[in-house]
């Protein structure tokens, strides 16, 4: 069955310092791969998403993720923090073909202060 | 219009009750989901509707009943739930069942079994 990791379940940074969360996924075959954000009290909202192409893709808000076939990963990269982006964050992954089952990660709990 | 809303937002309900979770989507999208997420852990899976027929049950107990009455509405009819039923429960929907389409989830219902 597919599985998703989330390395890390806590986060604290300082604003201004650069985040990376660890996503690794289980499955040999052909996926699609996102990263969900849920701020306090909202509900989830896509930040970006992979199906093809160039493994490097931009979300909104400045989030990019790279993905790596050969690790399984798909790591979420900003470069610079802020306040406004405190907020759970999910991995999720999709069977490519298959019928639109999202499995999600853990979740990292992100917490920025000023 | 690219919401997905839900109601009640939150719901206290005793282990006799009867009562129904509402969601509805006004994007023309033809398949629907309904996520069950406990505290501090990711959405897990629970019913795919495509073309307002069900195609998915994730072995959910049978006191959990989902109903599509149109393309635009969905519904989760509740009986005899357990106080261990406490959940955000997030609906969702996506054009159609392809896994390459995203899901767009809405705010959530919080239940409380007592």
């Amino acid at each position: 069955a597919q599985s998703v990791s989330q390395h890390n379940h806590h986060v604290i940074l300082s604003e201004a310092a650069s985040l990376e969360l660890g996503c690794n996924y289980s499955y040999g075959g052909t996926v699609n791969l996102f990263w969900y954000v849920q701020y306090p009290g909202q509900h989830l909202q896509l930040l970006l998403k992979y199906f093809s192409g160039d493994p490097l893709v931009k979300g909104i808000k400045g989030f990019e993720a790279e993905f790596i076939k050969s690790k399984f990963s798909f790591n979420l990269r900003k470069p610079s923090v802020q306040w406004s982006d405190t907020a759970e964050y999910f991995c999720a992954v999709k069977v490519s073909g298959g019928y639109n089952k999202l499995i999600f990660g853990a979740g990292t709990r992100l917490a920025v202060h000023p | 219009d690219t919401e997905v809303t839900q109601t009640p937002k939150h719901l206290v309900m005793g282990m006799t009750n009867k009562k129904s979770l509402k969601c509805e989507q006004h994007m023309g999208h033809r398949a629907m989901y309904w996520y069950k997420q406990k505290a501090k852990k990711p959405p897990e899976l629970m019913f795919v509707y495509s073309y307002e027929k069900l195609s998915i049950n994730e072995s959910v107990p049978s006191r959990f009943s989902p109903e599509c009455p149109n393309s635009s509405l969905l519904n989760l009819h509740l009986h005899a739930l357990q106080p261990e039923d406490s959940a955000l429960y997030l609906c969702a929907s996506s054009q159609d069942r392809q896994s390459y389409n995203e899901q767009f989830f809405g705010p959530g219902t919080r239940l409380t079994v007592l």
